[in-house]
């Protein structure tokens, strides 16, 4: 079964700094691969996702990632965080089984 | 568009009791998903529908959890009798199909259950 990791349960940063959350996912062919944010009281929203071709997407919010087929990896960036960007982060694959997988969510807590 | 509608969005009731959700998905979308989502946790999907048909229900308990969307629109999910450990947030979602794929989903808002 694919499995999703993303290494920080919690990732503190001041207002204005730039972050990264990691995510890797389990070697699979063909797998798609997504961002999702979920602010308190909501579903998941998309925030970005990686199909096919150029391995640099971008999303909403000013937040962009990184597919990197050869260390399995899906990391998610934004060059300079707001107070409104806190939230629990996802990541998910879709295989080539049809099947989404969800990883354990990192917590963003941005600080003024 | 209309996102996934579902209601209600809170609950509160004592184990042993009944309990169901509705969810509504966006308007052609072939795929429904139910997730459970513990405090602290990703979703982990209960069950996920093509349609009317189930494609995967693997993690649905099912001993106490059913579902349903019998014309492959809106679908019920429902927890019969409940237990303590059933306190969560349920979320649904939908997605289309493109290529034999199936593209993002998009969620609602999700029910938060608290069994007492």
């Amino acid at each position: 079964a694919q499995s999703v990791t993303q290494l920080d349960s919690q990732v503190p940063v001041f207002e204005e700094a730039p972050v990264e959350l990691r995510c890797n996912y389990s070697s699979s062919v063909s797998v798609y691969l997504f961002w999702y944010v979920q602010y308190p009281n909501q579903g998941l929203q998309l925030l970005l996702k990686y199909l096919s071709g150029s391995t640099l997407v971008k999303g909403i919010n000013g937040f962009e990632a990184e597919f990197n087929k050869s260390q399995t990896s899906f990391h998610l960036r934004k060059p300079s965080v707001h107070i409104s960007d806190t939230a629990e982060y996802f990541c998910a694959v879709l295989n080539n089984f049809n099947k989404f997988y969800f990883g354990s969510g990192t917590k963003l807590n941005v600080k003024p | 568009e209309a996102g996934v509608a579902q209601s209600p969005r809170y609950k509160i009731i004592e184990k042993r009791q009944s309990v169901a959700f509705w969810c509504n998905p966006i308007s052609g979308h072939a795929t429904l998903y139910w997730y459970q989502q513990i405090l602290g946790q990703g979703p982990k999907l209960l069950i996920q529908f093509q349609n009317n048909g189930v494609v995967d229900d693997s993690q649905l308990p099912k001993d106490r959890f059913s579902a349903e969307r019998l014309k492959g629109v809106d679908s019920t999910l429902k927890i019969q009798p409940a237990k303590l450990e059933d306190s969560a947030v349920y979320l649904c979602a939908s997605s289309s199909n493109r290529d034999g794929r199936n593209q993002p989903q998009h969620f609602g808002d999700g029910t938060r259950l608290s069994i007492l």
